[in-house]
Parts: structure tokens; sequence; C-alpha cells
């Protein structure tokens, strides 16, 4: 079982937006600015998408956005393309202990 | 090119040792906070272990005491020295870079692939 919970799955039809929610507990997500999201395609390594809660990398679509309200973070991928289908985990620094933690990931899919 | 890449990963019976190495290109590995995340096999992230750049170390409660993260500045290679293998460690394991040492890993290496089974 993982510390933070996603839903496993999510979908949306291309150019739609889809929000992915990840909540965890006032130890993780909730006490913290550090929440990143990675994609992760099939066989591939993870990609950082989004850290600190809404930060882009560069390099990563501005159609890709993070926040947080509480204990739980989300994020929104708005005008769906072909290419956004992947897995995506959310995941929060957790303090010295347990450093860092991750959702259980959440598969989307593009219609 | 910033790089990483994980070597050392095998088929290992329960029990053994193994040793995996991450070698980093494009960047020095004694500058930054480095970690080791796995994926079990059709499973979700889960994070195993970080040394931070001033060498502290941390580590997850599933490795703790069988586990040991280390590097070597002078080959720019981390390393995860792994004792006691359990059949439950085995995922493929992925080294990242983090930035800051609070979850902001955004160089990854392919993974190599550690099979615990007798």
């Amino acid at each position: 079982q993982s510390a933070l919970t996603q839903p496993p799955s999510a979908s949306g039809s291309p150019g739609q937006s889809v929000t992915i929610s990840c909540t965890g507990t006032s130890s993780d997500v909730g006490g913290y600015i550090y929440v990143s999201w990675y994609q992760q395609h099939p066989g591939k390594a993870p990609k950082l998408m989004i850290y600190e809660v809404s930060k882009r990398p560069s390099g990563v679509p501005d159609r890709f956005s993070g926040s947080k309200s509480g204990n739980t973070a989300s994020l929104t991928v708005s005008g769906l393309q072909a290419e956004d289908e992947a897995d995506y985990y959310c995941s929060s620094y957790a303090g010295s202990n347990n450093f860092v933690v991750f959702g259980g990931g959440t598969k989307l899919t593009v219609l | 090119e910033v790089q990483l890449v994980e070597t050392g990963g095998g088929l290992i019976q329960p029990g053994g040792s193994l040793r995996l190495s991450c070698a980093a290109s494009g960047f020095t590995v004694s500058s930054n906070y480095m970690s080791w995340v796995r994926q079990a096999p059709g499973k979700g992230l889960e994070w195993v272990s970080v040394i931070y750049s001033g060498g502290s170390t941390y580590y997850a409660d599933s490795v703790r005491g069988r586990f040991t993260i280390s590097r070597d500045n002078s080959k720019n290679t981390l390393y995860l020295q792994m004792n006691s293998l359990r059949a439950e460690d085995t995922a493929v394991y992925y080294c990242a870079r983090d930035r800051d040492g609070y979850n902001l890993m955004d160089v990854w290496g392919k993974g190599t692939t550690v099979t615990v089974s007798s």
C-alpha cells in the first residue's frame, strides 16, 4: 500500500483536460511544498513534470500544471495529446525519517 | 550531455549480495544529492535511499540495515550495496539526481533489473 493515494486510472479525449488527485497527510503533502509529479511511459524511466507543487522544469509544456490544497495535491493536464498517455506518480518529501513517499500511480488514457 | 547509466543488476539467490553502480556524466555526483528509486514488476515507484552532497545518507525502512549507498568521487559514480536480499527486493532500480534534496529528481537513468529468486 502506497503512502500517497491516487486514483488508479483517468481518461480524457484529445483536447480535453483531466485532473489527477494525490492525497497524503499533514506529514507529507500537507506539510511541505516539496510535491512532485513524474510521468512514466511503458518501459521507460520516470520524467519530472512538476516540482514544488506547481513549478515546471524547462521543456515541460505549460499544459501541465500542479496545485495543492491541504493534504491533497493535483496534476492537471490541459489540451490532452496522445503522447500524454502514460503513468503519473505523485510524490512528496516526508521529513528526514521517510524522506520521499510516492503515490501508487495513475494510468492516464487518451481516448 | 547530462546522463546516468546504471549497471550491476542480475539474478541473485535470496540472502545474496549485489552492488549496483550508477555512472554519471555531464555533472558531478559529489556536488549533488543522489537517490535510488526502485519499481517492482507491475508496481509503482518506491524511494530506496539518498546520499546528500555533504555525505549524509538516508534509507527507506524496508532496506535500512541491509542496503548501503555510497559514491566514488574519482569515478563520478554512485553505488548501492545490497545485502541479505529478499524476493521482495526484485525490481528495476533507478538512480536519480535530486537537485535540492527534497524530491526534485530531474535526471534519471534507464534502470537496472534485480531479480531475487532461487
